[in-house]
């Protein structure tokens, strides 16, 4: 089983729609958790970080963390054909390595 | 403002050659990293590096080498490449290492072993 569980998709939406992922981890000591995007062709980039348990927003964009259920989700509202990519989740205990999740791919469609 | 430049982005190698990857990084990090991206699998952490003269083994560093002369520099070499080693390497570097560390990537390489 692996450490970090994400649905690969592809998961496809229309413009305008609220679009949301979650990955779900085996490991109770991971406290950080990421969400990186990767667009084709190009490295990941840092689009959300959370501490623990509860919910932080930046823009369009929720991250939510439910530790009692080892469950993560990031929320996209008002999607735009410029968030197809592909969404990673990453986690780290404190002072450990960071583990990635294998990726959704989103799909935006105008 | 480059970030992290990665070169060559696309190799193919016969089984067996060897080559070095080339990761430069302009934004004087001292922690640089090497990943490897299989599909559906994730990132998985080859070597890492907390500072010039200083590497580390990550999860997969059989078939691997690096070094670290440079704060600039972090090359990964392979010695005899394997088709097990198909796959999208990417070079990444931070600033500091702790809870938010923030990791930027460079746009990774494409390698095929046939």
């Amino acid at each position: 089983q692996k450490e970090v569980e994400q649905d690969p998709g592809p998961l496809s939406v229309p413009e305008g729609a609220i679009v949301s992922l979650n990955c779900t981890y085996s490991n109770s000591a991971f406290q950080y958790f990421m969400w990186y995007r990767q667009y084709s062709r190009k490295g990941p980039e840092l689009l959300m970080y959370t501490y623990s348990s509860g919910n932080k927003e930046d823009g369009r964009f929720t991250a939510q963390v439910d530790k009692s259920s080892k469950y993560i989700s990031l929320f996209i509202r008002d999607s735009q054909p410029s968030d197809s990519a592909t969404y990673l989740c990453a986690m780290r205990a404190a002072g450990n390595k960071l583990t990635f999740g294998g990726g959704t791919r989103v799909l935006v469609k105008p | 403002n480059a970030g992290v430049t990665q070169t060559p982005k696309f190799r193919i190698l016969k089984i067996g050659q060897s080559m070095t990857l080339q990761c430069a990084q302009d934004m004087n990090h001292n922690y640089m990293y090497w990943y490897r991206q299989d599909p559906g699998m994730g990132l998985k952490l080859i070597y890492y590096s907390v500072g010039a003269g200083i590497t580390d083994k990550g999860e997969v560093p059989n078939g691997y080498n690096v070094s670290r002369s440079t704060t600039e520099d972090f090359p990964l070499r392979l010695e005899l490449a394997a088709p097990s080693q198909t796959s999208v390497y990417f070079c990444a570097s931070s600033s500091r290492k702790g809870a938010n560390e923030k990791l930027f990537f460079g746009s990774g390489t494409q390698l095929s072993v046939l």
